[in-house]
């Protein structure tokens, strides 16, 4: 019962490196999802791809965040130049094909993403 | 015990008790709803949802209800135990839109 995998769990980066998050959707599905969550705050909506596409990043910073779903293998997020206030809990989740947009989502545990 | 969403976030209940988590929706276009748990170090788990052609659903211990006349939401949880300890978040999409997650409220359960 593979649900959404993310990796690592938790990423420490020193201001100015480049942090990449790896996701892999449940088996079978084709959208990808990914949200930021500050300490007890809800989830904030960054970005919605599918294979080779992205969708919808009206959530995503205009600087240094850039997402991808390639054809082959994980969904990655990639901060380039990480600054403290990027510190946070990034979810990936996916969903599968024929649901409407955002619905059915599978969250993965995500990765705690510490900037030093 | 009952909570009313942003305002106070914490709901704290007796193992056993019914608990009444509250959530205030903030577009009247939304036409799909859905409750969500989140346990410490996890992502959130789907627990039900609702589509705004009806009032109320059930599942298994928990009970949906939706008054759109006053974008309220709440969540039922029968029996409360202590493993329904977690955060629970509204969200709402709008026709079209995408998932928005409300704040969140703490349940915790006292044995």
């Amino acid at each position: 019962n593979a649900g959404v995998m993310q990796n690592p769990r938790h990423l420490v980066r020193r201001r100015g490196q480049e942090a990449r998050l790896r996701c892999s959707p449940v088996k079978g599905h084709s959208h990808v999802y990914w949200y930021r969550q500050l300490p007890e705050e809800g989830l904030k909506f960054m970005v919605y791809l599918q294979k080779e596409n992205i969708i919808d990043e009206s959530g995503m910073p205009k600087e240094r965040f850039s997402a991808e779903f390639p054809k082959e293998g994980p969904s990655i997020l990639r901060i380039q130049q990480v600054v403290r206030g990027d510190s946070a809990a990034y979810f990936c989740a996916s969903s599968p094909p024929g649901t409407g947009s955002y619905e059915k989502l599978f969250f993965g545990s995500g990765t705690q993403l510490s900037v030093l | 015990g009952e909570s009313v969403g942003l305002h106070l976030p914490t709901l704290s209940v007796q193992e056993g008790d019914n608990s009444i988590i509250n959530c205030a929706y903030s577009n009247s276009a939304s036409d799909y709803f859905i409750w969500y748990k989140q346990e410490s170090g996890k992502g959130p788990q789907f627990i039900i949802d609702i589509r705004s052609n009806m009032d109320k659903r059930q599942g298994q211990r928990v009970t949906v209800l939706l008054n759109k006349t006053v974008k309220h939401l709440s969540l039922q949880i029968a029996a409360t135990q202590p493993g329904d300890s977690a955060v629970y978040f509204c969200a709402e999409i709008p026709k079209g839109g995408k998932l928005i997650f409300g704040q969140g409220t703490e349940l915790s359960v006292k044995p």
